[in-house]
């Protein structure tokens, strides 16, 4: 059981242009979860897959954000057009059914 | 809407108690669940608890439950330095969504 992995670790961008993370959860965990946290904040949900099938988005995911999980497995999340606001900590959790969700290290995205 | 609260910062002397309290608001939450995060790392799940109960202890780690008054502590005995830290409580609900809704987090300083 190697955990939840996330990459990249550190992303920089500037403003406007677009970023891709990638989240491999613990394997055979069905569920796939989604959260941003901001500086002095607990981390709010964005999005839940279960296999591939994404279930439940948060009004937090605009238009500029999209998730997919295409074969169940890995997921990915990208954020089009980054503003200065998407600067945040984006986390990825997994979990087998609806038991306790574990976390991956996260990613963190500076838009300069 | 749902709700946690915590208080933001808790000094302590390493080898006494600590106790992290938290308040949340849904009362159809399910499961209460303890993380604990270091700088710039992700989530570490400590336990969790289920609204059925109004204990639960795990190593030097007791969680207390009021369902009533929708109160839940984290006590950890013998506190050490190791244990500084940021700990968030973070409920869920059964009733159809899988998200789970965080406090600000408690920041623990544990001093020699």
């Amino acid at each position: 059981d190697t955990g939840v992995s996330q990459d990249p670790r550190h992303k920089i961008t500037k403003r406007g242009q677009n970023v891709t993370f990638r989240c491999d959860p613990i394997s055979e965990h069905n569920r796939l979860y989604w959260y941003r946290q901001t500086l002095g904040q607990g981390p709010e949900f964005l999005t839940y897959f279960q296999n591939e099938a994404q279930l439940e988005k948060s009004r937090l995911l605009s238009d500029r954000f999209s998730a997919e999980r295409p074969k169940g497995s890995f997921s990915t999340l990208e954020i089009q057009r980054t503003e200065q606001g998407d600067s945040a900590m984006y986390l990825c959790a997994s979990s087998l059914g609806s038991a306790e969700q574990y976390f991956g290290p996260g990613t963190r995205l500076t838009v300069t | 809407g749902e709700d946690v609260e915590q208080s933001l910062f808790l000094s302590v002397r390493e080898g006494d108690s600590s106790v992290i309290n938290c308040t949340y608001t849904d009362s159809s939450s399910t499961y209460l669940y303890w993380y604990k995060q270091e700088p710039g790392a992700g989530l570490q799940l400590l336990t969790y608890i289920f609204s059925n109960m109004d204990m639960k202890q795990d190593q030097r780690l007791t969680v207390l439950l009021n369902k009533k008054d929708k109160h839940l502590s984290l006590r950890i005995a013998d506190t050490q330095t190791g244990d500084s830290a940021i700990y968030f409580c973070a409920s869920r609900s059964d009733t159809g969504f899988q998200k789970l809704v965080f406090g600000t987090g408690t920041r623990l300083l544990v001093s020699p």
